[in-house]
Parts: structure tokens; C-alpha cells; sequence
């Protein structure tokens, strides 16, 4: 079965933690991303990367850090350096820059 | 600046009674627009792509179509499992980014 797997489903962390958010794919898609859903507001994208051993930031970048080692992983770091982590984290996959994405099924982070 | 509005924010329906929602985008140029379905508590699934102005797509009960400023997504005759979020996403020239609406929150009640 072709997907995207994301874990844990559920994260809790204290303040002053980094925590590491897994994303997996057996898609060989290309380019991966990685977004924030908080309520009412439009996903937002943190990190992507298009081929491996390469990235780029997104539009909230701040206080997280990636990295892409292999075609079918792309872990995000949740850093003690963001000031809001509590929320929704969405992994996405697809094949070039402009297809559509496919979608992981999310790891809800909550900062006690 | 490119944007995104969906509209309305949230849609309350009865069984079989058919409606639209409204995806409006403002972008210097449209490479691609995509519609996903959101349940609660789980990642969006990928419902749609259109790419130019007349384009259509339909999947059972959902169709897409678009025009040079806006996106409609048709339902006919829903029933409660259609009940979820519909997302709204634009790719433009400008950026190489997808900009998401805020969503539309669908309830299809028995």
C-alpha cells in the first residue's frame, strides 16, 4: 500500500524540549513538505524539499529545522526556540513542485 | 499579493439538499488549483486539479469547476458522510508554494 506515514499521532512535550515529528513515504515522490493547521487559518508551510539533500523555508519557518538524508524521509524538528508549538502538523508528498500533494495523516503536538 | 477565500465558512444541509461552495483566488498567474477534503483530526485527502478556466471534474457526488477568478464545488443530493472540511489550494506563477483557503466546515444532517 502506496502512502504517507506520520508518528507519532499524538505528541506531548514540555517547554524547553526539541522533539523530532517523523514523515514517511513510499510514494518515490520527489518533493516533500512539511505544514502547521492551527484552528481557523489556512494550512501553512514551515519546510519543503524538492530533491534530497536539500530545502528550502517556508513562510514559518522560525523555530523549526528539517532535514532530507533520503528520497523517502523528511523529519521535522520542533525546537525549544518556538514560541507557539501547539498544534496540527501536516507532512505532504507529490511528484514535482506543481502536482498535487498527497497528505500524511498528521501529528497533533501539545507543549505542556 | 496572491490569496485565497473560501466561502461560506460553514454550510449546515439536509439530506439531498444540493449546493455550492465558493473558492475566490486572487494570482498574477494560475499554475494549478486543487480541492482536498479534511475529517476532523486526520491529514487532507486530494479530491481535485484543475488547471484552466472551464476545466471540470467530477467524483460521485462532487464536481469542480473553474473559472478566471473563482473555483465551485457542486454537491448533489449529499448525504451525512460528505460532512467534512473542503480545502481550497492555488499554485501561482509568483511562488512556488501552495496557498490553502481558510476551508469551507460542511454538515449534512439525516
Amino acid at each position: 500500500d502506496g502512502g504517507i506515514t506520520q508518528s507519532p499521532k499524538y505528541l506531548f512535550r514540555k517547554e524547553g524540549q526539541n522533539v523530532t515529528l517523523s514523515c514517511e513515504q513510499n510514494l518515490n515522490h520527489d518533493a516533500m513538505y512539511w505544514y502547521r493547521q492551527d484552528p481557523g487559518q489556512g494550512l501553512r508551510l514551515i519546510y519543503y524539499s524538492q530533491i534530497v539533500n536539500d530545502f528550502q523555508k517556508g513562510d514559518i519557518a522560525e523555530g523549526y529545522s528539517v532535514s532530507r538524508e533520503k528520497k523517502e524521509s523528511f523529519p521535522l524538528t520542533v525546537t525549544s526556540a518556538q514560541k507557539n508549538p501547539t498544534a496540527f502538523y501536516l507532512c505532504a508528498s507529490s511528484w514535482g513542485q506543481y502536482n498535487e500533494q498527497f497528505f500524511g495523516p498528521g501529528t497533533r503536538l501539545t507543549v505542556l | 499579493e496572491d490569496q485565497v477565500t473560501q466561502s461560506p465558512e460553514a454550510l449546515r444541509l439536509q439530506e439531498g439538499e444540493s449546493s455550492s461552495l465558493n473558492c475566490s483566488y486572487t494570482v498574477s498567474g494560475l499554475r494549478g488549483l486543487f480541492w482536498y477534503r479534511q475529517d476532523p483530526g486526520k491529514g487532507p485527502e486530494f479530491l481535485f486539479t484543475l488547471y484552466s478556466a472551464g476545466e471540470e471534474k467530477e467524483k460521485e457526488r462532487l464536481k469542480a469547476t473553474l473559472t478566471k477568478k473563482e473555483s465551485f464545488l457542486h454537491i448533489t443530493a449529499p448525504k451525512p458522510e460528505d460532512s467534512a472540511t473542503y480545502l481550497c489550494a492555488v499554485h501561482s506563477e509568483n511562488t512556488d508554494k501552495l496557498i490553502f483557503g481558510t476551508g469551507t466546515r460542511l454538515q449534512v444532517f439525516p
